[in-house]
């Protein structure tokens, strides 16, 4: 079976534009919840949806969000980018909507210039 | 906020030493779970404790929950150079559906 799988690998955007970042989970998860990780750190929250509905949200502004589709796969939307949106954007898939082992994918390398 | 802190940030061992990264949260956890990261990949997921004062193994690794569900800690004994990455911990706070995440602390092996 194939892991949780991300695209695209690598994106570089400059400043005030916006990027859509596409996740799909494990087959039969139904939670995906989104990361963000600058180097050097730990990953940060950002949001978890399960069966399409927003079950958790970080503390990142209004500028980004999410949705899930009707197949479990989620976009990441961030408007109006920033120099500090760079870093890597990774998405977690997991069986249920509570906080059970997740199954990272690959994550998605932002720069912002 | 909710915190969680991890200790040390960054620890060198020689091959054959132990090794032990500790957890502490400000609020009581649902769960306490550990991740992997090896240099330029992805979190992977080790192992999730949920009782008070649970212990597992994994082989060499050992995972403790505290008896307050405040702490954590994982041990390796006798390292070897394919455990170095950088290892997370993650409490879940309220409902389950946050996780905070710990700084990780970075683990070098020298052969």
């Amino acid at each position: 079976d194939a892991g949780v799988t991300q695209s695209p690998t690598h994106l570089i955007k400059t400043r005030g534009q916006h990027v859509t970042l596409r996740c799909s989970p494990i087959s039969g998860h139904k939670s995906v919840s989104w990361y963000q990780q600058v180097l050097g750190q730990g990953p940060q929250f950002i949001f978890q949806y399960y069966e399409k509905e927003e079950r958790g949200r970080g503390n990142f502004p209004d500028r980004f969000s999410a949705r899930q589709f009707p197949n479990y796969s989620s976009e990441l939307n961030v408007n109006a980018l920033l120099l500090g949106d760079s870093a890597l954007y990774l998405c977690a898939s997991s069986l249920l909507g509570d906080s059970y082992e997740q199954y990272f994918g690959p994550g998605t390398r932002l720069t912002v210039t | 906020g909710q915190q969680v802190m991890q200790i040390p940030q960054y620890q060198h061992v020689q091959e054959g030493e132990d090794f032990t990264t500790y957890c502490n949260s400000s609020t009581t956890l649902s769960n306490i779970q550990w991740y992997k990261q090896r240099p330029g990949g992805h979190p992977v997921f080790l192992i999730q404790l949920v009782k008070s004062g649970e212990v597992k193994k994994q082989k060499r690794l050992t995972f403790q929950f505290g008896e307050a569900k405040k702490n954590s800690s994982l041990h390796i004994t006798a390292t070897q150079t394919t455990d170095v990455g950088t290892y997370f911990c993650a409490g879940g706070v309220g409902n389950n559906r946050k996780l905070i995440w710990g700084l990780g602390t970075s683990l070098a092996v020298n052969p």
